[in-house]
């Protein structure tokens, strides 16, 4: 069974330091990896996915993620907090044989001025 | 903006009632997935349907059920409703593909309070 677990369900950065949101997953095949955003009173946007190919994923607003197979690791990173990054961020695991999405827990990420 | 929309956002009602949902996903797009968020079990995968046809089951209650029509919007009915049932329920639209790597587009989610 997959399974995604997302370390820190509260991560605090100051306005232009680095964000780190750390997501590992388990999975018995080859995984597709997402990450998406959900910003207060809304829905779920897709910030990036890992299908197949090149490890580092660039997604939009600046951030990107490296699929990491020896650590099974799917770590978001963005170089430059801004306010407007403030949101709840959801890793996500999925494979070519089924159509389930299972989900992280969450991070809410706090920007701090 | 999405492209995908619920109705209602928004939804008051009391335990052992029953309600229905409404999803019309982005212009084509084939598949539908609902999802239930909810502060006790995050963010769960219900269903899938692909033109129609149901694709996919999560963690779907049999109290719950959901169907695809024919134009493609879905519908979620929820009975017997519970305390616990209370969530944001969230319809993901993708396609026109079969393959999960498609990109999901969320709609802005039906709040559902049972009392």
């Amino acid at each position: 069974a997959q399974s995604v677990t997302q370390l820190g369900s509260h991560v605090s950065v100051s306005e232009g330091a680095l964000v780190l949101l750390r997501c590992n997953y388990s999975s018995s095949v080859p995984p597709y990896l997402f990450w998406y955003v959900q910003y207060p009173n809304q829905g779920l946007q897709l910030l990036l996915k890992y299908t197949t190919g090149a490890t580092l994923v660039k997604g939009i607003n600046g951030f990107e993620a490296e699929f990491k197979k020896s650590e099974t690791s799917f770590h978001l990173t963005k170089p430059s907090a801004h306010m407007s990054d403030a949101a709840e961020y959801f890793c996500a695991v999925s494979d070519f044989r089924g159509f389930k999405t299972i989900f992280g827990a969450g991070t809410r990420l706090f920007v701090k001025a | 903006d999405s492209g995908v929309t619920q109705t209602p956002k928004h939804l008051i009602t009391a335990t052992g009632q029953r309600v229905t949902l409404r999803c019309s996903p982005r212009s084509g797009d084939l598949s539908v997935y609902w999802y239930q968020q909810s502060l006790d079990q995050g963010l769960q995968f219900l269903i899938q349907y692909y033109n129609g046809e149901e694709r996919a089951k999560g963690n779907i209650l049999e109290r719950f059920s959901a169907q695809q029509f024919p134009d493609l919007h879905s519908e979620l009915n929820l009975s017997s409703l519970e305390l616990g049932d209370s969530a944001l329920y969230f319809c993901a639209s993708s396609g026109p593909g079969q393959t999960n790597t498609d990109t999901q587009y969320f709609g802005p989610g039906t709040r559902l309070t049972v009392l």
